[in-house]
């Protein structure tokens, strides 16, 4: 079954709204769950590394006012993308640290398609 | 600066061919190197992974190969079927901190 479970899979909404995006560890407890963009026949690029009970850290070039990360608990990170835009349209993944690096499971993705 | 490069960028082959991806990287304090397989709006799925003590690695059709002098490392699906058509990734990994950087992607598609 899955080991990570994140919702919604699809959203569609208008410019200017902002939109949550949540990852949970199904089967452990995640200290470290990353997120990542992926446009159209590209690679993944990491966007922040979310730390439970901690600030996230953000990669180069990534505004932490416009995408926030919250990871309250060991089980749930949430990926908020404020005053969302066109250019703000892709795919986000979340993946979870499960302890080791053999068990890094990635969720099914968000479809983000702003308007 | 890209880290890990990737190719090809697609392929097509025939059913119960084999498929050969390779990749290259720059920094030699990778330690850990996984393919990932994401078929489309799916995210990915870890496949196979190696580390650099061993030179091949093999489950069930897919073999990595590794060449740690030469910094490559290249994934081959033997008996290529229409169900192995996604995308492959391969990416490298510190030893601390499980960042994953990721190759370019190859999009295969398996032709029956």
């Amino acid at each position: 079954g899955a080991v990570v479970s994140q919702h919604p899979s699809r959203v569609i909404c208008k410019s200017g709204t902002s939109v949550k995006i949540e990852c949970r560890s199904l089967d452990f407890q995640a200290t470290t769950m990353f997120w990542y963009r992926q446009f159209p026949k590209q690679s993944l690029m990491l966007m922040a590394t979310s730390n439970e009970g901690s600030k996230a850290t953000y990669e180069q070039g990534v505004e932490k006012d416009k995408f926030l990360i919250n990871h309250a608990s060991l089980t749930l990170s949430t990926l908020t993308v404020t005053s969302a835009h066109p250019e703000d349209s892709s795919f986000y993944i979340c993946s979870v640290n499960g302890g080791r690096r053999e068990k890094l499971f990635f969720g099914s993705g968000t479809q983000l398609s702003v308007l | 600066q890209q880290q890990v490069k990737q190719s090809p960028q697609s392929l097509i082959v025939q059913k119960g061919g084999i498929s050969i991806i390779n990749c290259a990287y720059e920094n030699t304090a990778f330690d850990y190197f996984p393919w990932y397989q994401q078929f489309p709006g799916k995210g990915p799925a870890l496949l196979i992974a190696i580390r650099p003590d061993v030179s091949e690695k093999k489950e069930g059709r897919f073999t990595i190969s590794f060449n740690k002098s030469a910094k490559q490392f290249s994934l081959h699906i033997m008996d290529s079927q229409p169900g192995d058509s996604a995308t492959y990734f391969c990416a490298a990994n510190k030893a601390a901190g499980n960042k994953l950087t990721f190759g370019g992607g190859t999009r295969v598609l398996v032709k029956p």
